[in-house]
């Protein structure tokens, strides 16, 4: 079935510095998820965006993170600077229309360690 | 708030069991549920195995099935005979007609034993 790619698998960064997490889409969809998942807790919504334009963020979602689609290419998720409690798996999504009776298909998520 | 319940965080089973995976939800916005069951195998991303966004209809998918009880508010994820290769990691989510993203609930990682 279709797929999305994320790149890395691993993150490992020191605190204050700025990493970007790299999703691949599905090629025809055109609403992409971030969403945030702590060891042991919920998979929570970070981020939608569609258009060249976020929809809809969540309180996790903070000043410090940001996220674009330069030219159809990846979907990012840049944060800057990142804080220790950042420190999670991040999964990205994607899907045709908006999401809320829509199947997403999500990324083998991206863990990222902030030391 | 709306919110989705899963109360057992892994499940063990054995092999040509049946299983039952509970799931209920809160949806206290303006705005139908629609109801999901992802799962999640080892090194993979989640992928939907079923979905059902009528009230009192039931959906299925590799054996596996799944009522939507608007009375309840469950959507208990149920199988009559489990393989080994079921072992995975299973997400009930709700998304709302109002909203434009899917609340997830904790996972419940379940392994089929022989």
């Amino acid at each position: 079935g279709p797929k999305v790619l994320q790149i890395p698998s691993h993150q490992i960064i020191d605190m204050g510095q700025m990493v970007t997490l790299n999703c691949d889409p599905v090629s025809n969809h055109l609403y992409f998820y971030w969403y945030k998942q702590i060891l042991g807790q919920q998979m929570e919504f970070l981020v939608n965006f569609y258009n060249g334009k976020v929809m809809e963020k969540s309180k996790l979602f903070k000043d410090q993170f940001s996220v674009e689609r330069p030219d159809g290419s990846y979907f990012t998720l840049k944060i800057q600077p990142t804080a220790l409690e950042d420190s999670a798996v991040y999964f990205c999504a994607s899907s045709f229309r908006e999401s809320s009776a829509e199947t997403l298909y999500f990324g083998s998520g991206t863990r990222l360690t902030v030391l | 708030g709306d919110s989705v319940t899963q109360t057992e965080g892994q499940v063990t089973v054995s092999e040509s069991k049946s299983l039952i995976i509970n799931c209920t939800y809160s949806a206290t916005s303006i705005g139908y549920p629609n109801l999901f069951w992802y799962v999640r195998y080892p090194g993979e991303g989640l992928q939907l195995l079923l979905k059902v966004i009528t009230a009192g209809q039931k959906g299925s998918s590799r054996g596996f099935e799944a009522t939507y009880n608007k009375e309840a508010t469950s959507f208990h994820l149920q199988k009559a005979s489990v393989q080994e290769s079921d072992s995975a990691v299973y997400y009930c989510a709700l998304g709302l007609n109002s909203g434009t993203y899917q609340r997830f609930g904790t996972g419940t990682k379940l392994q089929v034993v022989p």
